[in-house]
């Protein structure tokens, strides 16, 4: 069965702090994954897709990896403005519902 | 590029009435589009699917005359939630796929709020 799994569910860090989330699949034929951000109450704002393994791209503070069974997405000194939860979802076919993991909490004090 | 809009962001409707709920691609031709919901602190729960031109096709679980989604053109899709009950209360989410050149990428649109009374 595909399945998008995220992890931790819920990460609390200090402003600079800073680490990574973790998505791995098992998803047969893999076309793209997907980051998402999702703040409380809006739809999931697109952040990275990507294609193959060894694929990195990177945008402010965040970069995405991803190898043949996992990807990552890094936040590097994260400020409280990156507070939201971030999607993972993958796809195997154009024109298809994405595969959604449950998501990662993340939390930044200052 | 790539933006989608959803009218209205919330409505409110008494129990037993119906409620239309649009999903707009801004500036592109979307071939498919998908209707979600989710509740407070959970993931996202595919509802349907549409094309363009075609029939949806709703997930298992998913009550089809209860809601009707139509897709007459590449940049509308509707959900109507019809005779709405408080259980039907929920964030409504659509996402559309098609923006040239990324045909696996999809982009959402903001929500909607639905609260039935």
């Amino acid at each position: 069965e595909d399945q998008v799994t995220q992890s931790p569910e819920a990460l609390r860090l200090q402003e600079g702090e800073s680490s990574s989330l973790n998505c791995s699949y098992t998803v047969s034929g893999l076309r793209g994954l997907f980051w998402y951000r999702q703040d409380p109450g809006k739809g999931p704002e697109f952040l990275f897709t990507l294609y193959s393994a060894g694929e990195e791209k990177e945008k402010e503070r965040l970069k995405a990896t991803l190898t043949k069974k996992e990807s990552f997405l890094h936040i590097t000194a994260p400020k409280p403005e990156d507070s939201a939860t971030y999607l993972c979802a993958a796809t195997y076919q154009a024109g298809t519902a994405l595969i959604f993991g449950k998501g990662t909490t993340l939390s930044v004090s200052s | 590029g790539a933006v989608v809009s959803q009218h209205p962001s919330w409505v409110i409707c008494k129990s037993g009435t119906s409620v239309k709920i649009e999903c707009r691609s801004l500036d592109f031709q979307a071939t498919t589009m998908f209707w979600y919901r989710q509740f407070p602190k959970q993931s996202l729960m595919l509802m349907a699917t549409s094309n363009e031109g075609s029939k949806a096709t709703y997930e298992q679980g998913v009550e089809k005359d209860k809601f009707l989604i139509n897709h007459a053109s590449l940049t509308l899709s509707t959900l109507t939630v019809t005779s709405a009950h408080p259980e039907d209360s929920s964030f409504y989410i659509c996402s559309a796929t098609g923006l040239a050149g990324r045909a696996y990428e999809q982009y959402f649109g903001p929500g909607t709020r639905l609260t039935v009374t």
